[in-house]
């Protein structure tokens, strides 16, 4: 079993839905969890982090992590044609080596 | 201002060759990490420095692969006699000083092995 679980997909969706993301760890060890969006192509890109359990927002994005179940998910409201991409989790613990753990991504689309 | 930049952004050799990759990282980052992306796959770590410090190659897969970072700013992945499992996207990234930065990557170098 991999540390970091992600459902690759794809996922298809409307323009204009409400879009969740999912991943589930097994290391308790982590405490920082990021998400990246990564087009075609290109190198990822850094959407949000946290520390520890919680939500943080920004704009059309929310992160929460849930420590207790190991937990994260990134919500996209208002999804647009240009949030089609692939989304990566990633985490890593604290203290000791700052490598970040992966998630396999999922594939996203958001049709027009 | 400049991101993270790497060289060549496409590299095709033949099996048995070595190649080397290039990184420039953020000017003013300290912290510099190599992940490997297979078709598909999410980034696997390779190894990362601090500075000059080379202080975890952990995930470096093979005694084939070795990475340097001789005046702490730009670093070179080289990978000697290559094979066809090495074909993968080779990402880097740097994070700036201080504890628990976030990390921002380059596009990385595309490797296809013949």
């Amino acid at each position: 079993q991999k540390e970091v679980e992600q459902d690759p997909g794809p996922l298809s969706v409307p323009e204009g839905a409400i879009v969740s993301l999912n991943c589930t760890y097994s290391n308790s060890a982590f405490q920082y969890f990021m998400w990246y969006r990564q087009y075609s192509r290109k190198g990822p890109e850094l959407l949000m982090y946290t520390y520890s359990s919680g939500n943080k927002e920004d704009g059309r994005f929310t992160a929460q992590v849930d420590k207790s179940s190991k937990y994260i998910s990134l919500f996209i409201r208002d999804s647009q044609p240009s949030d089609s991409a692939t989304y990566l989790c990633a985490m890593r613990a604290q203290g000791g080596s700052e490598k970040l753990v992966f998630g396999k991504g999922t594939k996203l689309t958001v049709n027009p | 201002g400049a991101g993270v930049s790497q060289s060549p952004r496409y590299k095709v050799a033949k099996r048995g060759q070595d190649v080397a990759l290039r990184c420039d990282p953020i000017s003013g980052h300290v912290s510099l990490f190599w992940y490997q992306q297979a078709l598909g796959q999410g980034p696997e770590f390779l190894t990362y420095f601090q500075n000059e410090a080379q202080l975890d190659k952990s995930g470096l897969p093979s005694d084939r692969f070795f990475a340097e970072r001789p005046e702490g700013s730009v670093s070179t992945l080289k990978i000697q006699r290559t094979q066809q499992e090495d074909s993968a996207v080779y990402l880097c990234a740097s994070s700036a000083p201080g504890p628990n930065q976030p990390q921002h990557f380059g596009d990385g170098t595309r490797l296809s092995i013949l």
